[in-house]
């Protein structure tokens, strides 16, 4: 299988405070996860590449402090969004691929719809 | 690095005719080459891939093909329905499981009954 769950779906938060989002798949092991943010209209940026066991890979421009990732297991990466301000509002969306299962693809989570007040 | 341009930006069709929709990519090591399909408020889902060993895949309304040497790969979605309105990407990719998507910049379809 290859299923991707992302919770919350949705979450509002003041400035200032963190934001934890969650991205599991459900049956599979995956030793790689992708992090994506998506403002209204456009296509999905690449944030990073979270990988278990190991640091993230971020991509050029993206604040490694200020978006979290920690993949502490196989099925298990989150993404915080420490103090957190209007311009973090945002769509973000995790991705992740079944090693054993490549013809399935990549699989993507429902997204979560991040607004800072 | 990858880069995927993707055209049109937005298509609007009538139902019971074709779409199609290119995206060229410049990274002629990529390999796979996934179209997602988007409606508002959800993650992209996967609704046909190919890989470059093969020039044309087909499931059911949908279809894409591959031109490896022109760097370009299209999908074609024939006698639309209403519910194929959504924004549609295409991506591509190396291919191994730790390899990264670069994703086109989005077509959004409009079927109008």
């Amino acid at each position: 299988g290859a299923v991707v769950s992302q919770h919350p779906s949705w979450v509002i938060c003041k400035s200032g405070t963190s934001v934890k989002i969650e991205c599991r798949s459900l049956d599979f092991q995956a030793t790689t996860m992708f992090w994506y943010r998506q403002f209204p209209k456009q296509s999905l940026m690449l944030m990073a590449t979270s990988n278990e066991g190991s640091k993230a890979t971020y991509e050029q421009g993206v604040e490694k402090d200020k978006f979290l990732i920690n993949h502490a297991s196989l099925t298990l990466s989150t993404l915080t969004v420490t103090s957190a301000h209007p311009e973090d509002s945002s769509f973000y969306i995790c991705s992740a691929r079944n090693p054993d299962r490549p013809s399935y693809g990549y699989t993507f989570g429902s997204g979560t719809r991040l607004t800072v007040v | 690095g990858e880069n995927v341009e993707q055209h049109p930006s937005t298509l609007s069709v009538q139902e019971g005719d074709s779409a199609v929709i290119k995206c060229t990519y410049s990274d002629s090591a990529s390999n796979y080459f996934p179209w997602y399909k988007q409606e508002l408020g959800k993650g992209p889902q996967l609704i046909i891939d190919i890989r470059s060993n093969v020039g044309e895949k087909k499931d059911q309304r949908i279809a894409v093909t591959l031109n490896k040497t022109a760097k370009h790969f299209s999908l074609h979605i024939t006698e639309t329905q209403p519910e194929d309105s959504a924004v549609y990407f295409c991506a591509a990719s190396r291919g191994a499981a730790g390899n990264k998507l670069t994703f086109g910049g989005g077509t959004r379809v409009l079927v109008k009954p």
